[in-house]
């Protein structure tokens, strides 16, 4: 489809594990978020991309956090050394500039779950 | 304070009732402001912009006070298909791209 494609959809992993998250964007989007939103929480913005421009990273809660973009296109989100707390939903999200109209497209998620 | 902040509710009303939601932001210098909706186990959708002299969107109407600021969203004749949990976010922040979520508020609208 034309929409915001994430993978894997759900995740299970052992805590210490690393993994990766993985977004397609809208075709064209030059803009991705990544947010992550846990059980009865809000959204929690984590890193802003946009264009060839440095990314805005203040939303990373630790240093086992981190994501590159390539190419302008396909964003990974990767976590090392799982925590139990980071079990949530990391949804991606793009739009077509820095979304002044406030519109972001978001995918349907991936559910990270850490036993 | 929390940068955006909603009553999470639930609110349960029956079909055809109004529902108001209100929701407050700390930030006085935001820009933007939007309703989202996100249905259970789905990924949020943008519902309606805000804009400072109120708008209105079929059963749907948005109003803004910069003054107080606060944001609120009113729902008429509401329907079975408005269950969702309403999320209220502004844009602030030195960038103009930084999106700001509340928690949201849950609507149940009961048969």
């Amino acid at each position: 489809g034309a929409g915001v494609s994430q993978s894997p959809s759900n995740k299970v992993t052992e805590k210490g594990k690393d993994v990766e998250l993985r977004c397609d964007p809208i075709s064209g989007h030059t803009a991705l978020y990544w947010y992550r939103q846990s059980l009865g929480q809000g959204l929690e913005f984590l890193i802003y991309f946009q264009g060839n421009s440095a990314p805005d990273k203040s939303g990373l809660p630790s240093d086992r956090f981190s994501a590159e973009r390539t190419g302008g296109s396909v964003s990974t989100l990767t976590i090392q050394r799982t925590q139990q707390e980071d079990s949530a939903v990391y949804l991606c999200a793009s739009s077509l500039s820095g979304s002044r109209t406030g519109e972001l497209f978001f995918g349907e998620g991936s559910r990270l779950t850490v036993l | 304070r929390k940068e955006v902040e909603q009553d999470p509710g639930p609110f349960n009303v029956p079909e055809g009732a109004t529902v108001a939601f209100n929701c407050t932001y700390s930030n006085s210098a935001s820009q933007s402001f939007f309703w989202y909706r996100q249905d259970c186990r789905k990924e949020p959708k943008l519902l309606m912009s805000v804009y400072s002299s109120g708008n209105e969107d079929g059963r749907f109407t948005a109003q803004l006070n910069r003054a107080s600021q606060y944001i609120s969203l009113l729902i008429r004749d509401s329907k079975l298909s408005d269950s969702a949990t309403y999320l209220c976010v502004v844009i602030s922040g030195a960038g103009s791209y930084q999106l700001t979520f509340g928690k949201g508020t849950k609507l149940s609208v009961i048969p």
